[in-house]
């Protein structure tokens, strides 16, 4: 069956900004996250959203970041005013309920470069 | 929160040999430690997990061990293969069965090269 898809997978913006990136999870699945993998620091937690709760947002690194969740389903991560550290890999991940035991399926990634 | 910490970065080894990766973690209470393998331009896969009411667990080529006193574990690589070339992360959280409470907290990963 169809994966998580992220879009889009590549996206170069210029200082200053605001870029959205777009994520549609596994149909069927309750729970989402929301990841940054910068060159050499591994997996940085940003928000997590289950069902109708609210989202975790503790990962957030400023108030320039911000997402939702529209429906239980697709979800935008909103950076504004872009600055160079906010290049990365921004991942996506959906799980058939919430909570660490249940496997997160990731999507491909979006390559975000700020100039 | 948790902090895990993850060895070494990087990994060379000639096919064929064993791979050996270990974390550490902060935490006693965490109880559930998974390991995803990410390849080029893909996002990372679950590859294996232990909870923390087991020691070991194997799975073909690969298994963890875990050490709850120490608080560290480990993920081994037998008889590697080219295919085996990736990043792996470690992870590791405090997982109430049925609870969506709680998130995974990762590794900063290791770079294995299988070597033909």
């Amino acid at each position: 069956g169809a994966g998580v898809s992220q879009s889009p997978s590549n996206k170069v913006t210029e200082k200053g900004k605001d870029v959205e990136l777009r994520c549609d999870p596994i149909s069927g699945h309750t729970a989402l996250y929301w990841y940054r993998q910068s060159l050499g620091q591994g997996l940085e937690f940003l928000i997590y959203f289950q069902g109708n709760s609210a989202p975790d947002k503790s990962g957030l690194p400023s108030d320039r970041f911000s997402a939702e969740r529209t429906g239980g389903s697709v979800s935008t991560l909103t950076i504004q005013r872009t600055q160079q550290e906010d290049s990365a890999v921004y991942l996506c991940a959906s799980s058939l309920r919430g909570g660490p035991t249940y496997e997160q399926y990731f999507g491909p990634g979006t390559r975000l470069t700020v100039t | 929160g948790e902090n895990v910490e993850q060895h070494p970065s990087t990994l060379s080894v000639q096919e064929g040999d064993s791979a050996v990766i270990k974390c550490t973690y902060s935490d006693s209470a965490s109880n559930y430690f998974p390991w995803y393998k990410q390849e080029l331009g893909k996002g990372p896969q679950l590859i294996i997990d232990i909870r923390s009411n087991v020691g070991e667990k194997k799975d073909q080529r690969i298994a963890v061990t875990l050490n709850k006193t120490a608080k560290h574990f480990s993920l081994h690589i037998t008889e590697t293969q080219p295919e085996d070339s990736a990043v792996y992360f470690c992870a590791a959280s405090m997982a109430d069965r049925g609870s969506t409470l709680g998130r995974l907290y990762f590794g900063r990963g290791t770079q294995l090269t299988v070597w033909p």
